[in-house]
């Protein structure tokens, strides 16, 4: 069974609908992190989360909002869906850094195109 | 100037051959790298890490060089496979900060 799991895997939506993006983890870990991914672009940072009272903005967190329901449930969301959106996204988890930061373990993805 | 767009360098290796995968960073401030290597449909699946204290680590069939002097970081892989064709990202951790950043990839292209 996958440690981290997202869904949808795939979705289609339109210019100005809501949508949300859901990950799951079984791994224990209180860090949770969702990342977009672009073409040639690599991974680029929207939200993270240390626990569940902890939420902080990425790179890249304009049009996007997140809630961390459990310590095992980290969702996000598109209030109003432009086609920019359209990209991969990633949803990961890692255990509690100490001094550095630890591992981070991705689910498999969720495609998303903004029609 | 820095180049965006759709394509990812590219290293083409020939089976069996070692693959040799650069990466550099910027941020002397930077104490801890890792290895992603990402299959076609699969998110980023962690390699092998080094942190800033060391020079070399070896995994099965990987080894990652550091060279702080340079800023340069790389991901050896021996006897190269066909299931090692993947896109390959270095990351790197700024000072134990809260995030990590990565790089754009190198997608390697195994030849039989």
């Amino acid at each position: 069974d996958a440690d981290v799991t997202q869904t949808p895997r795939n979705r289609i939506t339109k210019t100005g609908k809501r949508i949300m993006l859901e990950c799951s983890q079984t791994k224990g870990h209180d860090r949770m992190y969702w990342y977009r991914q672009d073409p040639g672009l690599g991974l680029r940072l929207i939200y993270y989360s240390f626990d569940v009272k902890d939420i902080n903005k990425g790179e890249i967190s304009d049009g996007y909002s997140v809630s961390r329901q459990a310590q095992a449930k980290f969702s996000l969301s598109l209030e109003s869906a432009i086609p920019n959106q359209t990209a991969l996204y990633f949803c990961a988890t890692s255990s509690a850094g100490g001094t550095y930061q630890e591992t981070q373990y991705f689910g498999p993805g969720t495609r998303l195109l903004v029609l | 100037g820095e180049s965006v767009g759709l394509h990812l360098p590219t290293l083409s290796v020939q089976e069996g051959d070692n693959s040799i995968i650069n990466c550099a960073y910027s941020n002397s401030a930077s104490d801890y790298f890792i290895w992603y290597k990402q299959e076609s449909g699969k998110g980023p699946q962690f390699i092998i890490d080094i942190r800033s204290n060391m020079d070399k680590r070896q995994g099965q069939r990987v080894t990652v060089l550091l060279n702080k002097t340079v800023k340069h970081l790389s991901l050896q892989i021996a006897a190269t496979q066909p299931g090692d064709s993947a896109v390959y990202f270095c990351a790197e951790n700024i000072g134990g900060g809260d995030k990590i950043i990565f790089g754009k990839g190198t997608r390697l292209h195994i030849l039989p």
